[in-house]
């Protein structure tokens, strides 16, 4: 398996744009988590789903963001309409009952 | 929100000792992980301790596990300049849910 996939791996986009980021999870991977790290905040856990179900969505940090998993092999994170503060780097995880997350590589977000 | 605290924030030691990184966490688990970041890339897993578990080794790693304390150690015996990275414990409380500490940078100096 080539683990998770992220895209892009960096974006760059002006305030008020909308930004989807993509996720593909490791074969298998019942759970799937999104996380946001910065400097400031450390990384914070936004949202996760177990299979295919959000489960817990209290890290999402207003409504201008949103999350879906259309499927076991998929997952989407959108910034509508996004702002300078959410540059960060954003990663994807998957992990399999109750085992060892594997992360991607992330997609470093600026917001200008 | 998080849940676990690693202390100290930065760890800096010469090659050759070893080094000892800490986490609390605040409510019960069923496992904890420890997670490594190099800078700029995503997170690699470490070792996993179970609640019922109390120490764990995998090669120079060894964790520990206090659920009376609420809090775990991660030792990396005889450091290496390639250990220089950044350390993260994470708390699994039910339902997968896995939740990160701040984390500690730690440098290795040769």
């Amino acid at each position: 398996d080539a683990g998770v996939i992220q895209s892009p791996r960096h974006e760059v986009t002006e305030m008020g744009q909308e930004v989807t980021l993509r996720c593909k999870p490791i074969s298998g991977h019942n759970s799937l988590f999104w996380y946001r790290q910065t400097m400031m905040r450390g990384l914070e856990l936004l949202i996760y789903f177990n299979n295919n179900v959000p489960i817990d969505d209290s890290g999402m940090p207003e409504d201008r963001f949103s999350a879906k998993m259309p499927n076991a092999s998929f997952s989407t994170l959108k910034i509508q309409p996004s702002e300078p503060r959410d540059s960060a780097v954003y990663f994807c995880a998957s992990s399999s009952y109750w085992a060892e997350a594997f992360f991607g590589q992330g997609t470093r977000l600026t917001v200008v | 929100s998080q849940q676990g605290e690693e202390d100290p924030q930065a760890l800096s030691i010469q090659e050759g000792e070893n080094a000892t990184m800490n986490c609390s966490y605040k409510t019960s688990i069923n496992n904890l992980q420890w997670y490594r970041q190099n800078s700029g890339r995503g997170l690699v897993h470490l070792i996993l301790i179970r609640s019922n578990e109390r120490e764990k080794h995998s090669g120079r790693l060894r964790v520990t596990l206090d659920t009376s304390k609420k809090s775990s150690s991660l030792l990396i015996t005889a450091s290496r300049a390639a250990d220089t990275a950044s350390y993260f414990c994470a708390t699994e409380g039910g339902a997968q849910k896995l939740v990160f500490g701040q984390g500690t940078r730690l440098t290795i100096n040769p």
